[in-house]
């Protein structure tokens, strides 16, 4: 098993950076996935990471720290539309694929 | 591209009936996995088909809980008989084989069951 934190809620202003944190731990490490859900809608795929280092895609950036079982989640250029809940979710070596998710972060993004 | 289709969307039963959730993964998606969300927790794995076979139902609550997928296309599971607890957000997702993760898993909007 693992635990998964992420910080449950933030507020960030319309325009600015945001950077949400996940801290895991695991027996075996292979992989970790940042969701992004609208209210009532499907978790949607933001990114992937299972090498250390940074991947960016567009406004999104992810970053990965193995030694240190640290991620984060960078969102550049808040948009309303930004506002929704960002999951973490970590996938164990041997688990086969099934997805371990953190509660969530709750992102309100102001004018 | 369709996405994942799940049906219905909300459920509302007593305890004690049977309810029958259904996923439409995307075409071609031979991995296809159940999740749920109950209040206030995170979401958490319940099981996950390749094609027609189960291959790992570790996160199955209990036998009151059944998943099948016949011909390897759509899945139903089915509580029987539902209790109070087993209200949550049931989520079906899918991915394609080999799974490298660079995709991520495609999610369903979820079905929404309240077991009053």
């Amino acid at each position: 098993g693992q635990n998964i934190d992420q910080p449950t809620e933030m507020t960030a202003t319309e325009g600015a950076i945001v950077q949400i944190n996940c801290t895991y731990q695991t027996s075996g490490f292979n992989g970790l996935f940042w969701y992004q859900q609208h209210a009532g809608e499907a978790p949607t795929f933001l990114s992937y990471n299972v090498l250390d280092g940074l991947e960016e895609k567009g406004r999104f950036s992810s970053f990965l720290s193995r030694s240190k079982g640290y991620s984060y989640l960078l969102l550049k250029e808040l948009q309303m539309k930004d506002s929704a809940s960002y999951l973490c979710a970590v996938r164990e070596r041997y688990s086969g694929y099934a997805l371990n998710f953190g509660k969530g972060t709750s992102l309100l993004v102001t004018p | 591209e369709a996405g994942v289709t799940q049906f219905p969307s909300h459920s509302v039963i007593e305890k004690g009936q049977t309810v029958t959730l259904r996923c439409d993964p995307i075409s071609g998606h031979d991995n296809l996995y159940w999740y749920r969300r109950v209040m206030g927790k995170e979401i958490k794995f319940l099981l996950h088909f390749v094609k027609e076979s189960k291959q790992d139902e570790s996160g199955m609550p209990n036998n009151r809980f059944l998943a099948e997928r016949t011909g390897g296309t759509y899945s139903t599971l089915k509580v029987q008989p539902a209790e109070l607890e087993d209200s949550g957000v049931y989520f079906c997702a899918s991915s394609p084989l080999p799974e490298t993760g660079r995709r991520g898993y495609t999610f369903g909007s979820g079905t929404r069951l309240t077991v009053v």
